[in-house]
C-alpha cells in the first residue's frame, strides 16, 4: 500500500505563471487535505476536501488559490499568478474515512517545494 | 502564541540520553498527535494521544496529555543519532473540521 504520493517534489515557477501540486492519497482513504510550509516554520492548515466536495478552506488565500479533488484522479492544488511569498513546501495528507475525528491520524506525503523565482 | 507551541525550539543532546519535548495549546482539543521530520522531508505521524487519554507509549516514546494544563511532553529514551530531526505537535480542535493546527516545533539534534 503506497503512502501519500506527491508529485512534483520540486516545482520552480517565474512570477506570474501557474502552479499545479498533485496529491493522490493512500489507497482507500478519501479525505484530504493540503498544508503549507514556510521555511523554519510549522505547518499552515490550508483546505480540507473529501471527493467532489471542499469541506473547509479557512486557510487559504482567497486569491489565486484553488484545490479540487474530482471523483477520478489525485486532488490538485493550484496556485495562479505565483509571487515570490509563495516559495514554501506544500504537502498534502489524507485520512481514511469513517473514523471518529477523535481517533484519525493523518497520512503526510513528502511534499512539493515550490520556488518562485 | 499559537495553537501548539513546542519547547524548546531546538534541543542538543549525546546518543543514549533522554529528549523531552513540551507542546502547549490554547483551545479544547479532541486529541494531540506528535509528528517527526527529517530536514527536506515529509512529516511521519509518531503517536497520537486522546483528549481522555493522559499517557501513551509506543517503543521508545511516552506522550503525556494534561488538559486542565492544556500541555502535553514527548519523551524519547536511549536516543540515536537516527532521532535527528524536528518534532511537531498537532491538535485537532474541539468542534473543526478535521484540521489539524501545528506548533512550530522543536529541532532536535542527537549527538553520536
Amino acid at each position: 500500500n503506497a503512502g501519500v504520493m506527491q508529485n512534483p517534489r520540486h516545482l520552480v515557477r517565474r512570477r506570474g505563471q501557474e502552479a499545479r501540486l498533485r496529491c493522490s492519497p493512500m489507497k482507500g482513504h478519501s479525505h484530504v487535505y493540503w498544508y503549507r510550509q514556510l521555511p523554519e516554520e510549522g505547518l499552515k492548515f490550508m483546505v480540507y476536501l473529501q471527493k467532489e466536495n471542499i469541506i473547509d478552506e479557512s486557510g487559504m488565500p482567497k486569491e489565486r488559490f484553488s484545490a479540487e479533488f474530482p471523483k477520478e484522479g489525485p486532488s490538485i492544488l493550484r496556485i495562479q499568478q505565483v509571487v515570490r511569498g509563495d516559495s514554501a513546501a506544500y504537502f498534502c495528507a489524507s485520512s481514511p474515512p469513517g473514523r471518529s475525528w477523535v481517533e484519525t491520524e493523518a497520512f503526510f506525503g513528502q511534499g512539493t517545494r515550490l520556488t518562485v523565482v | 502564541s499559537q495553537q501548539g507551541e513546542e519547547d524548546p525550539q531546538a534541543l542538543s543532546i549525546q546518543e543514549g540520553e533522554n529528549a523531552t519535548m513540551n507542546c502547549s495549546y490554547k483551545t479544547s482539543i479532541n486529541n494531540l498527535q506528535w509528528y517527526r521530520q527529517n530536514s527536506g522531508r515529509g512529516l511521519v505521524h509518531l503517536i497520537l494521544i486522546r483528549s481522555n487519554e493522559r499517557e501513551k507509549h509506543s517503543g521508545r516514546l511516552r506522550v503525556t496529555l494534561d488538559t486542565s494544563k492544556k500541555s502535553s511532553s514527548l519523551l524519547i529514551t536511549a536516543s540515536r543519532a537516527a532521532d535527528t530531526a524536528s518534532y511537531f505537535c498537532a491538535t485537532g480542535l474541539s468542534g473543526s473540521a478535521r484540521q489539524l493546527t501545528f506548533g512550530s516545533g522543536t529541532q532536535l539534534t542527537v549527538l553520536p
